[in-house]
C-alpha cells in the first residue's frame, strides 16, 4: 500500500524568508501527487497538483512544489513566505488507476507552519 | 462555482447516541462524493466514496456508514457513537473523469463525550 511521509510535524519559518516543507510518498509508480493547505478550523485547499510532464509545478498564493522521481519526493517551496500563510499543509497522494470509478487521497500527517514575525 | 455545504458545522453528542451529517453539493451533476475523518495529530483518513446514488464503498470498517439517497447529497451515519468518533469529518467532490482532484467541504467537528 501507498504511503505518505511529512517529517516535519512543525516548522517555524520568519515573515518574508523562504519555505520548503518535505513530502515523501512510498508506491512503486508515479502517482497523482497535491498539497493541500487546512487553516485552524477550516476545510482543506487544494494548493497545488502533479501529475505528469514538467516536475516543477505551479499552485494558488505563490507556492511551487517539485516531483523527483529519484528522491520519491515531492517538496512544497515558496520563496518569501507571509504571515497569512500560517496553516497546516497536507501531501497526499492518488493512484493511477485504469477505466473510472473513484478512490481516496493518502494523505501524510500534516505539517505545522508557523510564522514568526 | 461549484460548491459543498456540510451541517452542521460543530456537534456535541453523548456515547451511544446517534450520528447524522449531511453534505451537500452545488454545481455539479453526478459527482464522485467522499468522506474523510481527521483525527487529533493525524491525517486524513477515507471512510467512504460513492460515485452514484445509492452506491457506497466503505474503505475502514466501524460503526459508521453512509447514504447517498440524491445525486448531491451525501449522508454519515451511526446508530450509536463511541468516543473515538471523535474527529474532524470532512466531504469532498471529485468529478466521475477526474476522481483524483478532490475539493473538501468546510467539515464538521464532532465532539463525542
Amino acid at each position: 500500500a501507498q504511503s505518505v511521509t511529512q517529517p516535519d510535524i512543525h516548522i517555524t519559518v520568519s515573515e518574508g524568508a523562504s519555505l520548503e516543507l518535505r513530502c515523501n510518498y512510498s508506491y512503486g509508480a508515479t502517482p497523482y501527487l497535491f498539497w493541500y493547505v487546512q487553516s485552524p478550523g477550516q476545510g482543506l485547499q487544494l494548493l497545488l497538483k502533479y501529475f505528469s510532464g514538467d516536475t516543477l509545478v505551479q499552485g494558488i498564493k505563490g507556492f511551487e512544489a517539485e516531483f523527483k522521481r529519484s528522491q520519491s519526493s515531492f517538496n512544497l517551496r515558496k520563496p518569501s513566505v507571509h504571515w497569512s500563510d500560517a496553516a497546516e499543509y497536507f501531501c497526499a497522494v492518488g493512484i493511477k488507476r485504469s477505466g473510472g470509478g473513484a478512490d481516496g487521497l493518502t494523505f501524510g500527517k500534516g505539517t505545522h507552519l508557523i510564522i514568526q514575525p | 462555482s461549484q460548491t459543498i455545504h456540510q451541517w452542521p458545522a460543530t456537534l456535541v453528542q453523548p456515547v451511544g447516541s446517534p450520528l447524522s451529517l449531511e453534505c451537500t453539493v452545488e454545481g455539479t451533476s453526478n459527482p464522485n462524493l467522499y468522506w474523510y475523518r481527521q483525527a487529533a495529530g493525524r491525517g486524513l483518513q477515507l471512510l467512504f466514496y460513492s460515485v452514484g446514488i445509492g452506491q457506497i464503498s466503505s474503505e475502514v470498517p466501524q460503526n459508521l456508514s453512509a447514504s447517498r439517497p440524491q445525486d448531491r447529497q451525501f449522508i454519515l451515519s451511526s446508530k450509536k457513537l463511541l468516543l473515538s468518533d471523535s474527529g474532524f469529518y470532512l466531504c469532498a467532490r471529485s468529478s466521475a473523469t477526474r476522481w483524483e482532484t478532490q475539493y473538501f467541504g468546510p467539515g464538521t467537528r464532532l465532539l463525542v463525550l
